[in-house]
């Protein structure tokens, strides 16, 4: 696609209920990541995925965090059992090699727990 | 841990002032420096630097890293409305993936 697409763009959610939020990075980049980004905060490194493989987990901030990329394109990142503090924007972004190069970001996602 | 610190948090100038944000960063194994405006969700990318005493230029902006004293500078001369937003510094280690930003300068021009 013409550039990083993040679905839904928003979304509420009650306490506990599972959530996943999808990715569709630019046709081509083999490295995505996933960022948090809290009101008024930076981003929040997540996960990498270079390909369908994810080297680098270590920003998942608990067991509840999942990721996956097929097809070296989609990536899905799942949040369950949905607290309050996960309450944030949720960007994805593509690059065509890794960290040495720019990265394109997505509008992202809000999360809502209420 | 991996750090990243910008400065000012926040800055209100007028139009056609000239405006240096600030990133000083402490990572392991540094690999570059990145620059990223962000206006409403989306960070969009300005600079990337990879070596010292280089100013890189893109209109009315600039940047230059100094790897020694670990900091880099971002540039806005003849600031306008459209500069409004906020500007993110991310530095990037060579763990491939692993990216660490600061929280931002939040830059408000007014006309």
């Amino acid at each position: 696609g013409a550039g990083v697409s993040q679905s839904p763009s928003n979304k509420v959610t009650e306490k506990g209920k599972d959530v996943e939020l999808r990715c569709d990075p630019i046709s081509g980049h083999t490295a995505l990541y996933w960022y948090r980004q809290r009101l008024g905060q930076g981003l929040e490194f997540l996960i990498y995925f270079q390909g369908n493989s994810a080297p680098d987990k270590s920003g998942l901030p608990s067991d509840r965090f999942s990721a996956e990329r097929t097809g070296e394109s989609v990536s899905t990142l799942t949040i369950q059992r949905t607290q309050q503090e996960d309450s944030a924007v949720y960007l994805c972004a593509s690059s065509f090699l890794g960290a040495n190069t720019e990265a394109f970001f997505g509008q992202g996602t809000r999360l809502t727990v209420v | 841990e991996d750090k990243v610190v910008q400065s000012p948090l926040s800055l209100v100038v007028h139009e056609g002032d000239t405006v240096t944000l600030n990133c000083s960063y402490e990572v392991t194994n540094f690999r570059s420096l990145l620059w990223y405006k962000q206006e409403k969700k989306a960070p969009t990318f300005l600079f990337m630097l990879t070596s010292s005493g280089i100013e890189k230029k893109s209109g009315r902006l600039s940047s230059i890293l100094d790897k020694k004293e670990l900091f880099s500078i971002l540039n806005i001369t003849a600031t306008q409305t459209g500069d409004s937003a906020v500007y993110l510094c991310a530095v990037h280690n060579t763990n491939a993936g692993k990216s660490t930003f600061g929280d931002g300068t939040t830059l408000t021009v007014k006309p």
